[in-house]
This record gives C-alpha cells, structure tokens and sequence, in this order.
C-alpha cells in the first residue's frame, strides 16, 4: 500500500513565523502535491510537483513556497505565517503514465497560527 | 478554482438507507474520482470513472456520469453507520491529467 506520511498532525505557529510542512511519500511517485481544506471550500491545490526541482502554482500559491530535492519528499513553506494560513493541509502523491489518476492522501496538518 | 460542486451539502439517513450524492462540472473531464473523508483524515480514494464510461460499481458503490450534463452521482446502498463521511468528486482535466480539482463536499451522516 502507497503511504503518505505528514511531518505533524497538529501545528500552532505564529503570526510571523516561518513554517515548514513536510511530506513522504514511499511508493516512488512522481507527482506530489499541497492542498488546503476549509469548510464549505473542499480542497483548493496550492501546489503541485511533477519531478525533482519541479513545480507548478496551483489555484492558490500566494503566501506559500514549496521545495522538492528528492523525489519522496515535498516540503510546503509558509514564509511568513498569517491567521488567514489557519487550515488543514493536505499532501498527496500519485504516478502518473500508469492510467492510474487516483491520489494517494496523507493524514493532513491542521494549522493554527495566533 | 473548485471544478466539482456537490450536491447535497449535507445528507442525514437511517441505517439500511440508500444515500445518492451529485457532483456538477464545468469543463471538459478525462475522468472524475468519488473520494472518502473521515473526519479529521485525509481522503480516501473510493472509485474513478472515465469520460468515456457511463456507470461503475464498486461493491456497494454504484458511479454514474453524465458527460452531456457535466454531471455525475455516487449511490451508496445499504448504508451503514461506518459510512458516515465526506464524501469529495474530483475531476481529471482533459489534455492535462495534473489537474484534478475537488469540489466542496457532501456530509453523510448515517444513523444507527
């Protein structure tokens, strides 16, 4: 089974600080990615990653920047962390080429940041 | 941008009930994807149906797509306390298999 690993379920940060979230993948995947969940908006895609070094803005990449050296690894960074960064996040992988689209999700980080 | 948007928001039933949950898109799909969210957790991918299919089952899941409406439904038969979730449609873009975008979601409660 593909899993998804997420540095911390539970995180409080504050207002200014720098934040890493971090996610593992061990299934080899090439594609990773970084959503937010907030109530009544479902999941919006911050992120995405299609290859070591490699990524593409999502929907809604201001205030965060991501980095990826290895190809398990995708790391999501808040620069400078604001009340309005308060969600849950969420990390996934999936290999594409395989006509398998299904992503593969880790258990999420719930933010907050006071 | 969200892609999907469920329908209904919430949904609350007994035990042995059927539960149908609607997802409506706007552009052109290579597939879309029903997922699974306990609460709390992460999503759990439930079952895929490509542009090209019409319907799916998956055990006590029944899929359905509309590509004319941009439209599909999940059935889940014969609910059971353990269903309780939220339940996510996700559409695959055409020409950009990448882009998969998540709609807001339908709250299943089923009661014992």
């Amino acid at each position: 089974d593909v899993k998804v690993t997420q540095s911390s379920r539970y995180l409080v940060k504050r207002t200014g600080e720098k934040v890493f979230l971090e996610c593992v993948q061990d299934m080899d995947h090439e594609n990773m990615f970084w959503y937010r969940q907030d109530p009544g908006l479902g999941l919006r895609l911050i992120y995405f990653s299609y290859d070591v070094k490699m990524k593409e803005k999502g929907d809604i990449p201001e205030g965060y920047s991501v980095s990826r050296e290895k190809k398990e690894r995708f790391s999501l960074i808040l620069e400078s962390a604001s009340t309005n960064q308060t969600s849950m996040y969420l990390c996934a992988s999936s290999q594409p080429g395989t006509g398998r689209y299904e992503q593969y999700f880790g258990p999420g980080t719930r933010l907050t940041v006071t | 941008s969200q892609q999907g948007e469920e329908d209904p928001q919430a949904l609350s039933i007994q035990e042995g009930e059927n539960a149908t949950m609607n997802c409506s898109y706007k552009t052109s799909i290579n597939n879309l994807q029903w997922y699974r969210q306990n609460s709390g957790r992460g999503l759990v991918h439930l079952i895929l149906i490509r542009s090209n299919e019409r319907e799916k089952h998956s055990g006590r899941l029944r899929v359905t797509l509309d590509t004319s409406k941009k439209s599909s439904s999940l059935l889940i038969t014969a609910s059971r306390a353990a269903d309780t979730a939220s339940y996510f449609c996700a559409t695959v873009r055409a020409y950009n298999n990448n882009d998969m975008r998540f709609g807001a979601g339908t709250r299943l409660t089923v009661k014992p």
